[in-house]
């Protein structure tokens, strides 16, 4: 079966850095996704990583190693704004998207 | 503003009624879907539609139906609500339909009594 595994939860002081990692069993690969949702709302597309290495977007980067079936997201200088749950995602060989079930990160001052 | 409209956004809808759930895009999106999200599990696909007019069945498509007339609208309707459908359910969109890419609507949370 495909599976995506992900943290239940997190939490982290203000100006920190935090990763929230994602391991992945699918069929086939054709990408990794990053979304963020933040509570009653809609999720958001943060980052898509499809190569392995680092990918860096501000404050937020993404990596991927597909030899692991591993990726992390990692936010630095943490905002309270940041406090939201983290979604992974993987677009199988069927080009369908794989998502666990998200990582609420809780931010303290 | 550009995106995808879903209505409505609550709804408490009593067992054995018929429920039609919206979803308009004006992003000109080919690609559209109907997910559930329930505490504790990942987003659910229930519909899913490449294209207009094809539909495609997710992970969960029992006791749901979607139509896709046109690219804009794709509708997702639940011809006999029963309680294990009270969720939070969101359409969504991307440009075609092999991309990870996708922009959500607001959410529609239904209550089914």
């Amino acid at each position: 079966g495909q599976n995506i595994d992900q943290p239940t939860e997190m939490t982290a002081t203000e100006g920190a850095i935090v990763q929230i990692n994602c391991t992945y069993q699918t069929s086939g690969f054709n990408g990794l996704f990053w979304y963020q949702q933040h509570a009653g709302e809609a999720p958001t597309f943060l980052s898509y990583n499809v190569l392995d290495g680092l990918e860096e977007k501000g404050r937020f980067s993404s990596f991927l190693s597909r030899s692991k079936g591993y990726s992390y997201l990692l936010l630095k200088e943490l905002q309270m704004k940041d406090s939201a749950s983290y979604l992974c995602a993987v677009l199988d060989s069927n080009y369908q998207l794989i998502w666990g079930a998200g990582t609420k990160l809780i931010i303290k001052p | 503003i550009a995106g995808i409209t879903q209505a409505p956004t609550s709804q408490i809808l009593a067992a054995g009624r018929r429920m039609t759930l919206r979803c308009t895009q004006d992003m000109r999106h080919n690609a559209m879907y109907w997910y559930r999200q329930d505490l504790g599990l990942g987003l659910r696909l229930i519909h899913y539609s490449n294209t207009a007019g094809t539909t495609g069945k997710g992970e969960v498509p029992d006791g749901y139906s979607v139509s896709r007339a046109n690219t804009d609208d794709f509708p997702l309707t639940l011809a006999s609500a029963v309680p294990s459908q009270t969720s939070v359910y969101f359409c969504a969109s991307s440009s075609s339909g092999d991309t990870g890419e996708l922009f959500f609507g607001e959410g529609s949370r239904l209550t089914v009594l």
